[in-house]
């Protein structure tokens, strides 16, 4: 069965210290990546997607991710973060076959402490 | 530019009633997909449409229809209101091309039924 997994619910990570979020997925076809983030009350926000090419890619507000095929994973980075990085982070998988759908993992909460 | 709109913001029902929520997509875009976002979960999608027509619906009761309007616009209606319908309604647009494009979403509509 397909399914999006984001092994860590809760972060709590120190302003200005590195922040990695897990992301695997299990999917027969070719997965199409995302990564969004949320906050309290608001919509998603892309923050950066993989397709093909270039398995680093980078995204908006410092991020980064690597897709990782043998390991099926594409976790979030981000080298130093902000108090305004404490948000909700949902990794998302699309295929070709259904490309209309994505499919999300349950989340990871981020803190950030001064 | 405008991203994707949606209305209302927040919404109360009584059980039993029905429920419209709209959503105008970013201009240019022909595909608008809905999901529905429980309190502490991801979204799970609902429906996706592409030129107004229907092109996947996920795992919900006929209670959940949509359509989709010339000028790509769409409504997502829910009959039958139960309580486990409260959550957060999310409308995404995509170009809608011949292969994946990224989602961009709408800021939510929050529908409680009481």
């Amino acid at each position: 069965a397909q399914s999006v997994t984001q092994p860590d619910i809760h972060i709590t990570v120190s302003e200005g210290a590195s922040l990695e979020l897990r992301c695997n997925y299990s999917y027969g076809a070719t997965p199409y990546l995302f990564w969004y983030v949320q906050s309290p009350g608001q919509g998603l926000q892309l923050l950066l997607k993989y397709f093909s090419g270039d398995t680093l890619v980078q995204g908006i507000k410092g991020f980064e991710a690597e897709f990782k095929r043998s390991q099926s994973s594409f976790n979030l980075r981000k080298p130093s973060v902000h108090w305004s990085d404490a948000a909700e982070y949902f990794c998302a998988v699309g295929t070709t076959d259904s490309w209309g759908k994505l499919q999300f993992g349950a989340g990871t909460q981020v803190v950030v402490t001064p | 530019d405008a991203g994707v709109t949606q209305s209302p913001t927040h919404l109360i029902k009584t059980r039993g009633q029905h429920v419209t929520l709209r959503c105008s997509p970013i201009s240019g875009h022909k595909s608008v997909s809905w999901y529905q976002q429980v309190l502490g979960q991801g979204p799970q999608f609902i429906f996706q449409y592409y030129e107004k027509e229907e092109r996947g619906r996920g795992n919900f009761p006929d209670r959940f229809s949509a359509r989709q309007f010339p000028n790509y616009s769409s409504e997502l209606n829910v009959n039958a209101l139960l309580l486990g319908d409260s959550a957060l309604y999310l409308c995404a647009s995509s170009l809608g091309t011949a292969f994946p494009r990224e989602q961009y979403f709408g800021p939510g509509t929050r529908l409680t039924v009481t």
